[in-house]
């Protein structure tokens, strides 16, 4: 079955701009997280959505937000961008809250750079 | 903060040999989940081996196995007979009650011929 889907694969933006970036979880996987991963800061966590409720979020500032459509899919947004976010994300799906199942699939990531 | 160490940043083994890579972790939940990731320069995250907190047995998955000491709060991974495509970064992680992973700054793994 295919994997988790992330687009675009590479992306470059400049400062104060807005960017988006999609996710696409495994079929039947219920809940998505995301992840920025820098060498600084090594893989912190954003957020993860569940049936498109978000459920946890990790120490970011407003301007990064997210949400989750019916069919699982999910979309990460960062506004006014800085030089700082400059970063790979990566999406990771799993079943869920209640399945008794544990572990994630990531996808390929998008790299993000901010000019 | 609940944290997981890597205390190598680097390491390197001869091919066919056996190597250990360590973790410690912090946490004051009784049930968790702990997991090795490997991310290869492709950059994505491949699901290496999982452990249940509740259960005294260590996992293995083929070459790769785990000493998980629950009361020091210790998940080594150990990799036998190395191969070069074991050449990646190796990430720790443990996830609890909030579905969250919390990851080490890893381990770079060099696979010499």
């Amino acid at each position: 079955k295919a994997g988790v889907t992330q687009t675009p694969r590479y992306l470059i933006k400049t400062r104060g701009q807005q960017v988006t970036l999609s996710c696409s979880p495994i079929s039947g996987h219920r809940s998505v997280s995301w992840y920025q991963q820098t060498p600084g800061q090594g893989l912190q966590f954003l957020f993860e959505y569940f049936s498109e409720t978000q459920r946890n979020k990790g120490n970011f500032p407003g301007r990064f937000s997210g949400r989750q459509f019916s069919n699982s899919r999910s979309e990460m947004n960062v506004s006014t961008l800085e030089l700082g976010d400059s970063a790979l994300y990566l999406c990771a799906s799993s079943l869920g809250a209640g399945t008794g199942v544990r572990g994630y699939t990531f996808g390929s990531g998008t790299r993000l750079t901010v000019v | 903060a609940q944290t997981v160490t890597q205390s190598q940043p680097e390491m390197s083994v001869q091919e066919a040999e056996t190597v250990t890579l360590s973790c410690t972790y912090d946490t004051s939940e009784n049930n968790y989940y702990l997991f090795w990731y490997k991310q290869p320069p492709s950059r994505q995250m491949i699901l290496v081996i999982r452990q249940e907190a509740y259960k005294q047995q260590n996992a293995t998955e083929n070459r790769f196995s785990v000493n998980f000491q629950k009361a020091a709060k210790s998940f080594s991974l150990k990799i036998s007979d190395s191969q070069l495509g074991d050449t990646a970064m190796y990430f720790c992680a443990r996830e609890g009650s909030n579905y969250k992973l919390t990851f080490g700054k890893g381990t770079l793994l060099t696979v010499n011929p």
